[in-house]
């Protein structure tokens, strides 16, 4: 089985200021972790991906994450927040063997930029 | 490139009406597709998913059904509305056998379902 926790429904950040957007997974075997984001009456976007290949993932808009087995986290970051920053973002674990190859998503966290 | 596409994107029913929400994927074949439903201050709810024409499956039991009548189609219809069926409903594609690469899931735009 798997699953995910994302911490905090809302979060808010000064523009300029460090963005971090927490998540933390569960599951048997390794995992595919991802990264949408959501603007207002807007589908998901892939804003960044984990297959194992490195560690620290780069992602569109300075995004990036880093992949943390020993804590199971799967943290967002961006250095200096923008106001176009603010949208909604969901982290989401695929990990195959599982019994299922469909991501499973979390709740979300809304991300709040003041200028 | 392969691009996905739902409609309408807006949508304001009566309580008791059908339902149509459809979908196509372009630029791709034999792709895995999906519904979800996002009600407002909710995650995303996967509704259906389907790996092939005809084969759909639900996770959720409710008055919503699935179809799939082309490879790069998919409907999402109801007989009778209820006012719980309110939400943003998203059309999703991924590669088959895209499970050997984490399976990427592309939303399409999304349609806003207003059950009065």
């Amino acid at each position: 089985a798997q699953s995910v926790t994302q911490l905090g429904s809302h979060v808010s950040v000064s523009e300029g200021a460090l963005v971090l957007l927490r998540c933390n997974y569960s599951s048997s075997v390794p995992p595919y972790l991802f990264w949408y984001v959501q603007y207002p009456n807007q589908g998901l976007q892939l804003l960044l991906k984990y297959t194992s290949a490195a560690t620290l993932v780069k992602g569109i808009n300075g995004f990036e994450a880093e992949f943390k087995k020993s804590e199971t986290s799967f943290h967002l970051t961006k250095p200096s927040a923008h106001m176009s920053d603010a949208a909604e973002y969901f982290c989401a674990v695929s990990a195959f063997g599982g019994g299922s190859y469909i991501p499973t998503f979390g709740r979300g966290t809304s991300l709040i930029v003041h200028p | 490139s392969q691009t996905i596409h739902q409609w309408p994107a807006t949508l304001v029913q009566p309580v008791g009406s059908p339902l149509s929400l459809e979908c196509t994927v372009e630029g791709t074949s034999n792709p895995n597709l999906y519904w979800y439903r996002q009600a407002a201050g909710r995650g995303l709810q996967l509704l259906f998913y389907s790996v092939g024409i005809g084969q759909i499956s639900s996770e959720v039991p409710q008055n919503l059904s699935a179809s799939r009548p082309q490879d790069r189609q998919f409907i999402l219809s109801s007989k009778k509305l209820l006012l719980s069926d309110s939400g943003f409903y998203l059309c999703a594609w991924s590669k088959r056998g895209g499970q050997n690469s984490g399976n990427t899931i592309y939303f399409g735009e999304g349609s806003w379902l207003t059950v009065v």
